[in-house]
């Protein structure tokens, strides 16, 4: 069976900390596709990242960064200096290779204090 | 590319009444679409799927005389929530993916906020 866990429900920072969020999942697919999306309070997903089951390397975006490691079965997202506008819902998500099932997390409600 | 839009943005109707919400692709054409519904503060969860031109594929527990799905082309699809009750208030999120979709990909709708009085 196909399952995310996002075991952090909510988080608090203070502007300028980095924060980690954590993501676990489940499948016994060989090919996969793990997401990161945001949703601001405006409910629209922002995509985030995409990462197929074959690259592990790790990623980095301008303060967003990722860790995938297939040996933990972990996609962890780490936010370097936080702002205020990082305040947000985070999902996770596990997509199967024929792209018709999106299994997402619980969601980590970040706030980031000014 | 790949933007995909949803009408309403928000929604407010009585109880009893039905509702109908579009999703469409604006910049390619959407052989698959799905529904996902999102209560206050949790996940979102997969309602149905709908190929163009085919019946819609509901999951198990969506009532599909209560959901009325149509994608009557390649570019729209709608979700029509019938005698809607204060219990079908949520957020619905439409996605889309197309034929020639890299990775088949699903682009997400910017979605719809249901409110039933």
């Amino acid at each position: 069976a196909q399952k995310v866990t996002q075991a952090q429900t909510e988080i608090s920072v203070v502007e300028k900390e980095d924060v980690t969020l954590d993501c676990v999942y489940e499948t016994r697919d060989t090919t996969y596709y793990l997401f990161w999306y945001k949703q601001p309070p405006s409910g629209e997903l922002v995509f985030l990242i995409r990462r197929n089951s074959f690259d592990e390397q790790n990623e980095i975006s301008g303060r967003y960064s990722w860790n995938f490691q297939k040996s933990t079965s972990s996609f962890n997202f780490t936010i370097t200096a936080s702002q205020v506008v990082d305040s947000a819902v985070y999902f996770c998500a596990l997509r199967d290779w024929t792209g018709n099932q999106f299994y997402f997390g619980t969601g980590t409600s970040l706030t980031v204090i000014p | 590319g790949a933007v995909v839009s949803q009408h309403p943005s928000w929604v407010i109707c009585k109880s009893g009444t039905s509702v109908k919400i579009e999703c469409r692709s604006l910049d390619f054409q959407a052989t698959t679409m799905f529904w996902y519904r999102q209560f206050p503060k949790q996940s979102l969860m997969l309602m149905a799927t709908s190929n163009e031109g085919s019946k819609a594929t509901y999951e198990q527990g969506v009532e599909k005389d209560k959901f009325l799905i149509n994608h009557a082309s390649l570019t729209l699809s709608t979700l029509t929530v019938t005698s809607a009750h204060p219990e079908d208030s949520s957020f619905y999120i439409c996605s889309a993916r197309g034929a020639q979709s890299s990775y088949n990909e699903q682009f997400f709708g910017p979605g719809t906020r249901l409110t039933v009085l």
